[in-house]
């Protein structure tokens, strides 16, 4: 079975530039996360979908950021204009519905440094 | 979610045992312990969890303190390949589906 697909693996853009990231979730997952990992530090939710529908979205900075799940399978997250201080991985995560254990399964992450 | 205490880091030697403590000693009764690992340049991988019981899969095992205030993650033979950060993330199946919350971590070096 293939796992969480995200591409690109790597992203390098000046600041001001817009960047988009892609995923691909485990078939058949209903809920998609994106995570944001800072150098040294733990995963933090940016936002959480139930099928097409973005239930989670309170630490997603919305002014830049922007995130999309039209077909309530893979999904695009989008920065624009960049900041320098947007360097860092991004993740993409699934999970089945119905799991009382919640099991989440990352993606490998977009590593993006803003030059 | 309820709070864990973690080292920062650990060492260990290949094919020696490897005890990885958790403290979580606000963690409520109906809060299942999680152990996620992520691996250099990997996203997070699940490892294990309980709620009481001991338990055992094949990556690892996990011993909870009778008063559930601690954990622990229990690799039995370290091989390099587990060189990565564990986390231990407490969660409550009321709010399944919700995003895990993680702390830093214990970073665990293996030297051969």
């Amino acid at each position: 079975e293939a796992g969480v697909v995200q591409s690109p693996r790597y992203k390098i853009i000046e600041k001001k530039q817009p960047v988009a990231f892609w995923c691909n979730p485990i078939s058949g997952h209903n809920t998609l996360y994106w995570y944001l990992q800072n150098l040294g530090q733990g995963p933090e939710l940016l936002i959480r979908y139930e099928n097409e529908e973005a239930v989670d979205d309170s630490q997603l900075p919305k002014d830049r950021f922007s995130a999309e799940r039209l077909k309530g399978v893979d999904s695009t997250l989008k920065i624009q204009p960049a900041e320098l201080g947007d360097s860092a991985v991004y993740l993409c995560a699934s999970s089945p519905a119905g799991s009382s254990y919640n099991e989440q399964f990352f993606g490998p992450g977009t590593r993006l440094t803003v030059l | 979610d309820a709070k864990t205490t973690q080292p920062n880091s650990m060492e260990s030697n290949e094919e020696e045992p490897v005890h990885l403590p958790c403290n979580h000693s606000t963690i409520s009764g109906t809060d299942y312990i999680h152990w996620y690992r992520q691996l250099p340049s990997q996203g997070p991988e699940y490892v294990i969890h309980g709620l009481t019981s001991n338990v055992n899969n094949r990556m690892a095992s996990l011993a909870i303190a009778e008063d559930r205030k601690s954990s622990t993650l229990i690799l039995h033979r370290a091989t390099l390949r587990d060189a990565a950060v564990y986390y231990c993330i407490l969660r409550s199946p009321s709010i399944a589906g919700t995003a895990l919350i993680f702390g830093k971590g214990t970073t665990l070096s293996v030297s051969s």
